[in-house]
């Protein structure tokens, strides 16, 4: 079990760009989450996935994100245009989901801290 | 909508016992969730009630009324490494996913 694991670690950005980040969940974990969390605040759901299925998205999210999870296995989340309003800490999180209930742990991976300039 | 509240600041010395409080309106809820998060790290999971009571893990231990919409979490022997933020999170559908409080900074004093 190496963790969940994200990439880059840190991204400057200007205006306008657009920004890809990637996560590697926990191999054997069926759901990923996305988050993003600003200083003093809580973590912020944006979307999550099972498997390969984006199930959920926030009505918060909008058309400049978007996230894909093509094979079940690593995600993407990209911002199109940049704003400095989406400068925050992007955080993935990966859980073993079971239809037989019970608590479901989301482990977070490290985060990717963005700044748009 | 959703909202929790739990306070921002807790101070407490080395050895004491604190307890942070969590209250929370959800339109759904399935179970509440406490995360700790240091500094420039991740989010690291404390514990989890679905059911009222108490459940413990070492040091710490949470508990939740769902009649009264609480929880709180109970740091017992504190030691200088608890010095964090904590957070309160429901998991308010049986999607898995949580809302989150603004959480609580521990400063833990000597």
């Amino acid at each position: 079990d190496t963790g969940v694991s994200q990439n880059p670690r840190h991204k400057i950005t200007k205006r306008g760009q657009n920004v890809t980040f990637r996560c590697d969940p926990i191999s054997e974990h069926n759901r990923l989450y996305w988050y993003r969390q600003t200083l003093g605040q809580g973590p912020e759901f944006l979307t999550y996935f099972q498997n390969e299925a984006q199930l959920e998205k926030s009505r918060l999210l909008s058309d400049r994100f978007s996230a894909e999870r093509p094979k079940g296995s690593f995600s993407t989340l990209e911002i199109q245009r940049t704003e400095q309003g989406d400068s925050a800490m992007y955080l993935c999180a990966s859980s073993l989901y079971s239809t037989s209930g019970g608590g479901e742990t989301q482990y977070f991976g490290p985060g990717t801290r963005l700044l748009v300039l | 909508g959703q909202s929790l509240e739990q306070p921002s600041e807790v101070t407490a010395v080395e050895g004491a016992i604190v307890q942070i409080n969590c209250t929370y309106q959800t339109s759904g809820f399935y179970g509440l969730s406490w995360y700790q998060q240091h500094d420039g790290g991740a989010p690291t999971f404390l514990s989890y009630n679905a059911l009222d009571g108490l459940e413990e893990t070492g040091r710490f231990s949470s508990f939740l009324s769902r009649s009264d919409s609480y929880g709180y979490l109970l740091l017992q022997e504190l030691q200088m490494k608890d010095s964090a933020s904590y957070f309160c999170a429901v998991r308010d559908t049986n999607a898995g996913k949580s809302t989150f409080g603004d959480g609580t900074t521990l400063t833990v004093k000597p």
